[in-house]
């Protein structure tokens, strides 16, 4: 099984800061890799497949980058909406997803 | 394009689950399905997947044993069962479109684009 690891679990940061949130697999995961924006009480919103292509309807502030093994999302100007848990999701192999993270805002 | 999941339900310990799915919008046989679950204040777990155009499934080891995924072309329905509930079984469960065409695509998995609302099962005797 691929292990998906998220870093960190939670972060605190103010409007209009520069963001990131990385994510480790266990093995290569040819950039099969997505990130999912999750509100409480909330289904998970497509934000970013295949690593780095940005799903249609999605800010521009959000993107992602990496491959092989290490991805990051980043969100360029945090804005107030984006308080919400982070997750990335592996499909190379079957699929899992990391832990999670909790970002909020000061 | 939508996915609309049936109610919650409230099972005893031991007992099996059903819920639906009902996508609309799309053709049903051209995008995977998957499940995914989410315990209370917990994370995102996979259960597994369905091709609605043969049926075919696919389900990691964890689930294996107790996970069931089926579909109904007529209505453009997945169902998944789970059966021998126990209490962390307790969580809310979504179905998800892959945004992969299975025509395009063939086998390769994608990410997921289009989510139910949510099912709460609760586990209690």
């Amino acid at each position: 099984d691929i292990q998906m690891t998220q870093s960190p679990s939670t972060l605190s940061a103010s409007v209009g800061d520069r963001v990131t949130i990385t994510c480790r697999a266990s093995q290569n995961i040819n950039n099969w890799l997505a990130w999912y924006q999750q509100k409480p009480g909330k289904a998970p919103k497509l934000l970013i497949y295949r690593a780095s292509s940005l799903e249609s309807g999605v800010p521009s502030r959000f993107s992602g980058s990496g491959s092989g093994r290490e991805f990051t999302l980043t969100i360029s100007s945090l804005q107030p909406d984006d308080s919400a848990t982070y997750y990335c999701q592996q499909y190379d192999d079957y699929s899992s997803f990391g832990q999670g993270t909790k970002l909020e805002i000061k | 394009v939508q996915l609309v999941q049936s109610g919650a339900e409230v099972k005893k310990p031991g007992a099996s689950v059903k819920v639906s799915c009902k996508a609309s919008g799309y053709t049903f046989t051209r995008y995977y399905i998957h499940w995914v679950r989410q315990a209370p204040g917990q994370g995102l777990e996979w259960m597994g997947i369905i091709n609605p155009s043969g049926g075919s499934t696919s389900y990691p080891q964890q689930f294996q044993d107790r996970v069931t995924m089926t579909r109904d072309t007529s209505t453009s329905t997945v169902y998944v069962e789970l059966s021998s509930l126990r209490s962390e079984d307790t969580a809310v469960y979504y179905c998800a479109r892959d945004r992969g065409d299975i025509e395009v695509v063939g086998a390769a998995y994608d990410a997921l684009d289009i989510w139910g609302q949510g099912t709460l099962v609760t586990v209690s005797s």
